[in-house]
């Protein structure tokens, strides 16, 4: 069973420019959440995706959005990048919510210059 | 929101000794996930808690559930140098619906 699959696993961007990121989770898996990584804040959570509806909702600004497909592949966008979006972004994969074991991809290294 | 402190927040042992992470909840907890994480890498998922007094083992990591303290513990028996990297706590909260919300992690580092 193929795991979860984050792509690009590394991307450099421009102030100002906007990037997408995209989640395949497990093969059955309907529901995607996203989390942003820095040193200095930890693991925050972003939005999570169930059944292509969002269901949960992060403290972050709305130049971060997402949205999932019939498959349940997820994408992630960011506009208008600035420095302090370089992080990890990472991507969990469960089966439904709740308390449901929760597998992560390797998640894509962004950075802004 | 529901909130994780994890200690100690770093943490360096000789190989072969013995280690334990906590992981304190702000709400009641209903399920407690372990992971730990390779540097820039992704997380790998450990186990996970439901039931309060539950215990799981994974190879030499056990972790156990206390819901009356509101906390996990993670131990590590006889570390190795393998064991080193970023420990994480998650939780979710009484609803179905809620997110997975991680404490800060803890950085065990194993030393010869």
């Amino acid at each position: 069973k193929a795991g979860v699959t984050q792509t690009p696993r590394y991307l450099i961007k421009t102030r100002g420019q906007q990037v997408t990121l995209s989640c395949s989770p497990i093969s059955g898996h309907r529901s995607v959440s996203w989390y942003q990584q820095t040193p200095g804040q930890g693991l925050q959570f972003l939005f999570e995706y169930f059944s292509e509806t969002q269901r949960n909702k992060g403290n972050f600004p709305g130049r971060f959005s997402g949205r999932q497909f019939s498959n349940s592949r997820s994408e992630m966008n960011v506009s208008t990048l600035e420095l302090g979006d370089s992080a990890l972004y990472l991507c969990a994969s469960r089966a439904q919510g709740g308390n449901t074991e929760a597998f992560f991809g390797q998640g894509t290294r962004l950075t802004v210059v | 929101s529901q909130e994780l402190e994890q200690s100690p927040q770093s943490l360096i042992v000789q190989e072969g000794k013995n280690l334990t992470i906590n992981c304190t909840s702000s709400k009641t907890l209903y399920g407690l996930y372990w992971y730990k994480q390779k540097y820039g890498e992704g997380l790998i998922f450990l186990m996970m808690l439901q039931k309060g007094g539950e215990e799981k083992s994974h190879e030499k990591i056990t972790a156990k559930l206390d819901e009356k303290k509101q906390q996990s513990s993670l131990h590590i028996t006889a570390s190795q140098p393998s064991h080193a990297g970023i420990y994480l706590c998650g939780a979710v909260g009484l609803s179905g619906n809620t997110p997975l919300v991680f404490g800060k992690g803890t950085r065990l580092s194993v030393i010869a």
